[in-house]
């Protein structure tokens, strides 16, 4: 029930191209999913996050499509940068309760 | 790192010593967390804080304890240190009162011989 499951576990994409990272969750009492950014080294930080009122939240080159009825929500990274270059975490939760996070993308933008 | 500190950044230890990570933050917020990261398995939460004294166990808390004797801290104790523990350990923050972000701070790295 508290599980959120992501997929690719890693992801090679061109430079100027769209990245796409797929999670899915099972808790239907679930309200709040942010994707975290995190570069070697460093913590996670919040990339962006979307509340299931909205289907979709656009932040600069970086997208959250949200499909409430088939409990997934995605993150979408247009034009892709070498910068870009991280591991990439969604998560999900309810309330006060704590983030769960799925297992983590790892992309790498090649030039 | 959203005034997060942690302490140690980096330790190495023996298998059976006791082992304490501290996390400190300057923003006096309410929920604090305990997280390990592992290759494969993401960020698991160990023990998380929704007060002073006020604690609960997460996904991977055996062999793990916490206090929180105060709002700006939260330890975290290994007492009896097992290779299994090697990991990066996070530790994370949250308002509360309608605020959902964890900020995160900058991670510890923690290698049991």
């Amino acid at each position: 029930q508290q599980q959120v499951k992501q997929s690719p576990q890693s992801l090679i994409v061109q430079k100027g191209g769209i990245s796409i990272i797929n999670c899915a969750y099972e808790n239907t009492a679930f309200d709040y999913f942010p994707w975290y950014q995190q570069f070697p080294g460093k913590g996670p930080a919040l990339l962006i996050a979307i509340r299931p009122d909205v289907s979709e939240k656009k932040e600069g080159r970086f997208t959250i499509s949200f499909n409430k009825s088939a409990k997934q929500f995605s993150l979408h990274i247009m034009d892709s940068q070498p910068g870009d270059s991280a591991t990439y975490f969604c998560a999900a939760n309810s309330g006060n309760t704590p983030l769960v996070f799925g297992k983590g993308t790892r992309l790498s933008v090649i030039a | 790192d959203a005034g997060i500190t942690q302490s140690p950044r980096h330790k190495v230890t023996e298998t059976g010593t006791p082992v304490t990570l501290r996390c400190h933050q300057t923003e006096n917020h309410r929920y604090m967390y305990w997280y390990r990261q592992d290759p494969g398995h993401g960020l698991r939460l160990i023990h998380y804080s929704y007060g002073v004294k006020d604690t609960d166990k997460g996904e991977v808390s055996d062999g793990y304890s916490v206090s929180r004797s105060k709002t700006e801290d939260f330890l975290l104790t290994l007492e009896s240190a097992t290779s299994s523990q090697t990991s990066v350990y996070f530790c994370a923050i949250r308002p509360g009162q309608g605020g959902e972000t964890q900020y995160f701070g900058p991670g510890t790295r923690l290698l049991v011989l």
